[in-house]
């Protein structure tokens, strides 16, 4: 079974900084692998994903991930956090070979922005 | 367009009674999904089930049962329900192996 640690329950950064919240996964052959975001009280949106071809994957609000495969990673990064960014992050993961048993999630990672 | 449809957002429950959450989707989606949030603990699924006619545990199925009615509509039940039952409830549904999974807004079960 696939697993995902994500190492920071919770990470304070002020406004305009850069961000990193990291997400490990166990290993596999082939993976999945996913950011969602969940803005309090609603569910959860994806925000960006990966699924082959170039390791490092954008969203359209500044967000990036890069995929090691060496290192098993899938790391969140903004170079300028806004306010409105403030949210719970989830990394997850799945068995690539196309399987329908759904994503493993990591515990999540508050992201607060601080003015 | 609706996306995933859940009801009730709210329930307040007394231990021992029963209730069912109702999901249903409006995309077509082969696969649907249930899972727990709970703090600290992240999403864990209780229940899938791959295409319709199809129902599988998943990590914490233990209390639950669930219907899959159409390729619409799947359902989860708590016959009996405990204290350690309360949560947020998702449910998600996705195209079969796409690992790409659209939620809805989540119900917050008090069990008391």
């Amino acid at each position: 079974a696939q697993s995902v640690t994500q190492l920071d329950s919770q990470v304070p950064v002020f406004e305009e900084a850069p961000v990193e919240l990291r997400c490990n996964y166990s290993s596999s052959v082939s993976v999945y692998l996913f950011w969602y975001v969940q803005y309090p009280n609603q569910g959860l949106q994806l925000l960006l994903k990966y699924l082959s071809g170039s390791t490092l994957v954008e969203s359209i609000n500044g967000f990036e991930a890069e995929f090691n495969k060496s290192q098993t990673s899938f790391h969140l990064r903004k170079p300028s956090v806004h306010i409105s960014d403030t949210a719970e992050y989830f990394c997850a993961v799945s068995d690539g070979g196309g399987g329908a048993d759904g994503l493993t999630f990591g515990k999540g990672t508050h992201l607060i922005i601080q003015p | 367009n609706a996306g995933v449809t859940q009801t009730p957002k709210f329930q307040v429950l007394k231990t021992g009674q029963s209730m069912t959450l109702q999901c249903a989707q409006d995309m077509n989606h082969n696969s649907m999904y249930w899972y727990r949030q709970d703090p600290g603990m992240g999403l864990r699924l209780i229940y899938y089930s791959a295409s319709e006619g199809t129902t599988d545990k998943g990590e914490v199925p233990n209390g639950y049962n669930v219907s899959r009615l159409n390729k619409r509509e799947f359902s989860l039940r708590l016959e009996s329900a405990a204290p350690s039952q309360t949560s947020v409830y998702f449910c998600a549904s996705s195209f079969l192996g796409s690992g790409e999974l659209f939620f809805g807004e989540g119900s917050r079960l008090t069990v008391l």
